[in-house]
């Protein structure tokens, strides 16, 4: 069964830390790696990922794929109380437009 | 763009009432995702469609759940009856290609 697991579930830091958070998967025909950003409402989209070892970046956020590990990591820098959210990873089968979602990592930042 | 529209925001019914969810997609994709978020089993995908065409229904929890899509700016997510177990988040979402889709803001279930 295809499956994708994000560590840790829950994660609380201060404004200014440093985050690491991890999304492994299993997948059946690999074709992308997807991060979004759930707040209040509904996700919303931060990165896709198809190539290992290609960063993408945006601000203080960056990713990176590792196909070999079957693996992905989001880092966020310098965390500000606004970071607080859940972060969902999800992987896009190849001849199909199903994502399968990992529960979230659950980042709280204080101030 | 207004982008994905779901209504109602929330609704609160007893058992065994049917509730209907509503969703608009945004202009000019040609897929359409229902999915179903729950604290204990995260966001889980139910249905989606192509090109108005059911595709793959097999995340459907049981034949009280129906999806419809009647033309390229609607669709509907039926369950009746419905039960309390159904209550959680039900997002709508679209896409004009694979990966990267665009959520609604979601319609809050509870069943009482």
């Amino acid at each position: 069964e295809d499956k994708v697991v994000q560590s840790p579930l829950s994660l609380v830091v201060h404004e200014g830390d440093t985050v690491t958070l991890n999304c492994s998967y299993e997948v059946t025909n690999f074709r992308s790696l997807l991060w979004y950003k759930q707040e209040k409402k509904a996700p919303t989209f931060l990165f896709m990922l198809t190539s290992s070892g290609i960063e993408k970046k945006s601000g203080r956020l960056s990713s990176i794929l590792d196909k070999k590990e079957l693996s992905s990591i989001l880092n966020i820098t310098a965390t500000q109380t606004g970071d607080s959210a859940i972060y969902l990873c999800a992987v896009e089968q190849g001849g199909s437009e199903k994502l399968v979602f990992g529960k979230g990592t659950k980042l709280t930042v204080n101030p | 763009d207004a982008g994905v529209i779901q209504s109602p925001r929330h609704e609160v019914t007893e058992m065994g009432q049917e509730v209907t969810l509503r969703c608009k997609p945004i202009s000019g994709h040609n897929s359409l995702f229902w999915y179903r978020q729950t604290m204990m089993r995260g966001l889980e995908l139910l249905i989606y469609f192509n090109n108005n065409v059911p595709i793959d229904d097999s995340g459907m929890p049981e034949d009280r759940f129906s999806a419809k899509m009647p033309n390229a700016s609607f669709s509907t997510l039926k369950i009746q009856p419905s039960e309390p177990r159904d209550s959680a988040v039900y997002f709508c979402a679209s896409t004009t290609s694979q990966g990267k889709q665009y959520f609604g803001p979601g319609t809050r279930l509870t069943v009482t």
